[in-house]
């Protein structure tokens, strides 16, 4: 079965500072890669889609990675900020279908003034 | 504002009942979705509709039926809730496979 497994399950940092957050997915190939953000009581918002061959993507101060080779993502935020508190979930489209986009759990990202 | 409108935002229901979630978009998009989020886990899709007319079933089907009712709206049905039903609800809407997916704001149920 396709896996995705994020870590830290949890992570907190103070303003002003920056921290990658990691994504680590199974062998099955894959069409497309996104993260997405989920502050709480509210839907997941897009951040980011990668393909597999591209290997970074820019959203203003968030800059996600990709490692096909060793099937690992990572997404960094820069010059963190209060409103930056929220769960971040890396999310495989392993064939393009709908029945194959599989959710990591998320990060729980604490950003402390 | 566009996006998808998911109502109602909390429910309650005693084990048995029966209630429809309700789903629209206002982004003419063609793809909409059903998922679920339980505590540490990654949400899981319930049931699909790719285009207005179809529907598919997703990872956890079992005791929830849908209604792609037309293109902008998706209804998820619970007919005997069930304790194990207790989660937030999700739905989502795209228009292309790799494109982005919009999610709504989320139904909170409880199963008691």
């Amino acid at each position: 079965k396709n896996q995705v497994e994020q870590s830290p399950q949890s992570l907190i940092i103070l303003e002003g500072k920056n921290c990658t957050l990691q994504c680590n997915y199974t062998v099955s190939p894959f069409s497309n890669l996104r993260w997405y953000k989920q502050d709480t009581g509210r839907g997941p918002v897009s951040l980011t889609i990668m393909t597999f061959s591209e290997n970074t993507k820019s959203n203003g101060r968030y800059t996600a990675t990709l490692d096909a080779d060793t099937k690992q993502s990572s997404l960094h935020i820069t010059a963190s900020q209060l409103s930056d508190s929220a769960s971040y979930i890396c999310v495989v489209d392993f064939s393009g279908s709908a029945r194959q986009l599989t959710f990591g759990s998320g990060t729980q990202l604490t950003v402390l003034p | 504002n566009a996006g998808v409108t998911q109502t109602p935002k909390f429910q309650v229901l005693k084990t048995g009942q029966s209630m429809t979630l309700q789903c629209a978009q206002d982004m003419n998009h063609n793809s909409m979705y059903w998922y679920r989020q339980d505590p540490g886990m990654g949400l899981r899709l319930i049931y699909y509709s790719a285009s207005e007319g179809t529907t598919d079933k997703g990872e956890v089907p079992n005791g929830y039926n849908v209604s792609r009712l037309n293109k902008r709206e998706f209804s998820l049905r619970l007919e005997s809730a069930a304790p194990s039903q207790t989660s937030v609800y999700f739905c989502a809407s795209s228009e292309r496979k790799v494109g982005g997916y919009t999610f709504g704001s989320g139904t909170r149920l409880t199963v008691v």
